[in-house]
């Protein structure tokens, strides 16, 4: 079966800007989260959708956003980008159970110049 | 609150030597534990998952793993690596809120670099 989709996979943009990254989840899996990863703060969780309401968020600025369509794809928005925002975000998919486990798309790298 | 801690940053062994990579948390309530790899320029992959029973679980790739209740610990193991081991491995925690899921809180990593 097909995996967590997530486009575009670089991306380049200046300050800012804003930017909306996408991600498609796994067939039948009703959540999906969003992490931004990079060297120096490790995976850190943004926010979580199941079915189409934000479930989880974790400890960003407002200017990070996102939502989850019908059909469980979801987009994440950042707005006015600084430097410190380029990471790879990565996108993850599960049925919405705790013990569930996710899986994890290839993700996006941001870059912002 | 739940926490995550990976105790060694980066761990150098040689080919088809044995290797043990340490994770302990910190929860009040029941967890769920999982251990992942991370190869260069890719998500992450779903390595084994404890969630109760038997306390040593075994996952993907030769890997296994050991939950200790009394050390809130869950470290990860391979009796012989291979080069192709080569990767960084994240301890992850979930915990259930009234039957929904939290979400996954992760170690800073463990980069596993194994030499010929």
């Amino acid at each position: 079966k097909a995996g967590v989709t997530q486009t575009p996979r670089y991306l380049i943009k200046t300050r800012g800007q804003q930017v909306t990254l996408s991600c498609s989840p796994i067939s039948g899996h009703r959540s999906v989260s969003w992490y931004q990863q990079t060297p120096g703060q490790g995976l850190q969780f943004l926010f979580e959708y199941f079915s189409e309401t934000q479930r989880n968020k974790g400890n960003f600025p407002g200017r990070f956003s996102g939502r989850q369509f019908s059909n469980s794809r979801s987009e994440m928005n950042v707005s006015t980008l600084e430097l410190g925002d380029s990471a790879l975000y990565l996108c993850a998919s599960s049925f919405g159970q705790a013990w569930d486990g996710y899986t994890f798309g290839s993700g996006t790298r941001l870059t912002v110049v | 609150a739940q926490s995550v801690t990976q105790l060694d940053s980066q761990v150098p062994v040689f080919e088809e030597a044995p290797v043990e990579l340490r994770c302990n948390y910190s929860s009040s309530v029941s967890v769920y534990l999982f251990w992942y790899v991370q190869y260069p320029n890719q998500g992450l992959q779903l390595l084994l998952k404890y969630l109760s029973g038997s306390t040593l679980v075994k996952g993907i790739n030769g890997f296994e793993a050991e939950f200790n209740k009394s050390q809130t610990s869950f470290h990860l193991r391979k009796p012989s690596v291979h080069i192709s081991d080569t990767a960084e491995y994240f301890c992850a925690v979930s915990v259930e809120y009234g039957g929904s899921q939290g979400n996954l809180i992760f170690g800073k990593g463990t980069k596993l670099s194994v030499k010929p």
